[in-house]
């Protein structure tokens, strides 16, 4: 069955190191990877967007990365600043059914 | 713009009653979805909407009942709510008929049935 796997514990670090996130899946042929935010009691906010044929995709501190080999996307966060905690969600979307799936988010901690 | 806006905000039914749940978008998106979203289990879709008159069904349509007569209003409808329907509802628009699009994400519902 299809599967999206995103790391259900949280993930603490300290503010300006790197934040890295990662979203494995399984009987997936994504067309395309969407990372989003999500802050408690809010709905979550749109941050990138990469295509399956692209490696990495950049957006100020962002940067996603998608192997479609691996079957693996990575999203880093640099310098990471407390104000960057939040839930972080990746969501697939596959031609065939024009449906966008969710993982099940990892939470991010950055501690001053 | 105001965006997607829901209504309301919290809810509390019994089992058996029914409900519509608010949705509007204002960026004439021709997209519109609903979402529920569950601790553990990410956000699940519901029913979703390519425009005005056409719906479908995504992966837990069960017991939810949508339709759409204008672009920017894409209210659900709980027919008997249940225990199981507890959750927090999220609705969402995009430009264009696809997925693929930036989802915009309204504030969320938490509905609560007792």
């Amino acid at each position: 069955s299809q599967k999206i796997e995103q790391n259900s514990e949280a993930l603490n670090i300290q503010e300006g190191k790197t934040a890295t996130l990662t979203c494995n899946y399984t009987n997936y042929s994504p067309a395309y990877l969407q990372w989003y935010r999500q802050d408690p009691g809010r709905g979550p906010v749109f941050l990138l967007l990469i295509r399956e044929n692209e490696k990495e995709k950049r957006k100020e501190r962002l940067k996603v990365t998608f192997d479609t080999t691996l079957k693996q996307s990575l999203f880093h966060i640099t310098a990471s600043q407390p104000a960057d905690s939040a839930t972080y969600l990746c969501a697939l979307y596959n031609n065939a059914g024009n449906m966008l799936t969710f993982g099940g988010g990892t939470r991010l901690m950055v501690k001053p | 713009n105001a965006g997607v806006t829901q209504t309301p905000k919290f809810q509390v039914l019994k089992t058996g009653q029914s409900m519509t749940l608010q949705c509007a978008q204002d960026m004439n998106h021709e997209y519109m979805s609903w979402y529920r979203q569950d601790p553990g289990m990410g956000l699940r879709l519901i029913h979703y909407s390519v425009g005005a008159g056409i719906t479908d069904q995504g992966e837990v349509p069960n017991g939810y009942n949508v339709s759409r007569s204008t672009t920017e209003d894409f209210p659900l409808r709980l027919l008997s709510a249940a225990p199981s329907q507890t959750s927090v509802y999220f609705c969402a628009s995009s430009y264009g008929r696809h997925f693929y699009n930036e989802q915009f994400f309204g504030p969320g519902t938490r509905l609560t049935v007792l």
